[in-house]
């Protein structure tokens, strides 16, 4: 299995731009997550998903903040407008057994 | 409220060296208890984990952990470390049954010397 997979791997953008982040969770894994890591606040939690239906997205910072799961096996996350402070690295992982098998991450940095 | 703490940033050891990461956690039952490690432009992958039963677990890459439930700790330890270990480590706790749940510690930055 080639694991969660996420594009872009990086993404250079301006404020206010419109920013999609793409994620292919591991097949058969039920669960899915989306995870923000900064040098400040450490990994958080945004959204989790089980069976493609949001069950808790009380991590999502603002409204700005949205995020999708059409089928089992692609999941987005978009921000609209974008701004400086977003700048992070954003994981997708999914989960089989209770445990976590994360992607390789967008480095995202909004100028 | 579940809560970790990892309380060393930075870790530098010698090649060859014995190797512990401090891991603590606050949380009101026997929780399920993770180590994660994080190597530069990657995901966290993981190297253990701890549910119920034997204390001490073993790892991928000769990691080991043991939980102490009286110390509320579950430390790291390597016996001989490889320069390829060099890396993040994060320890993790949550409820059972819930990754949903799972509170990731603040991280502890490896260094490994030549």
């Amino acid at each position: 299995d080639a694991g969660v997979i996420q594009s872009p791997r990086h993404e250079v953008t301006e404020m206010g731009q419109e920013v999609t982040l793409r994620c292919k969770p591991i097949s058969g894994h039920n669960s899915l997550f989306w995870y923000r890591q900064t040098m400040m606040r450490g990994l958080e939690l945004l959204i989790y998903f089980n069976n493609n239906v949001p069950i808790d997205d009380s991590g999502m910072p603002e409204d700005r903040f949205s995020a999708k799961m059409p089928n089992a096996s692609f999941s987005t996350l978009k921000i609209q407008p974008s701004e400086p402070r977003d700048s992070a690295v954003y994981f997708c992982a999914s989960s089989f057994n209770e445990k976590l098998f994360f992607g390789s991450g967008t480095q995202l940095s909004v100028l | 409220a579940q809560s970790v703490t990892q309380p060393d940033i930075h870790i530098t050891v010698s090649e060859g060296a014995s190797l512990e990461l401090r891991c603590n956690y606050s949380y009101g039952a026997t929780p399920y208890l993770f180590w994660y490690v994080q190597s530069p432009g990657q995901g966290l992958q993981l190297l253990l984990k701890y549910f119920s039963g034997d204390t001490l677990v073993q790892g991928i890459k000769g990691f080991e952990a043991e939980f102490k439930r009286s110390q509320s700790s579950f430390n790291l330890r390597k016996p001989s470390v490889h320069w390829s270990d060099a890396a993040e480590y994060f320890c993790a706790v949550g409820p059972p049954g819930s990754a949903r749940q799972l509170t990731f510690g603040s991280g502890t930055q490896l260094t490994v010397l030549p």
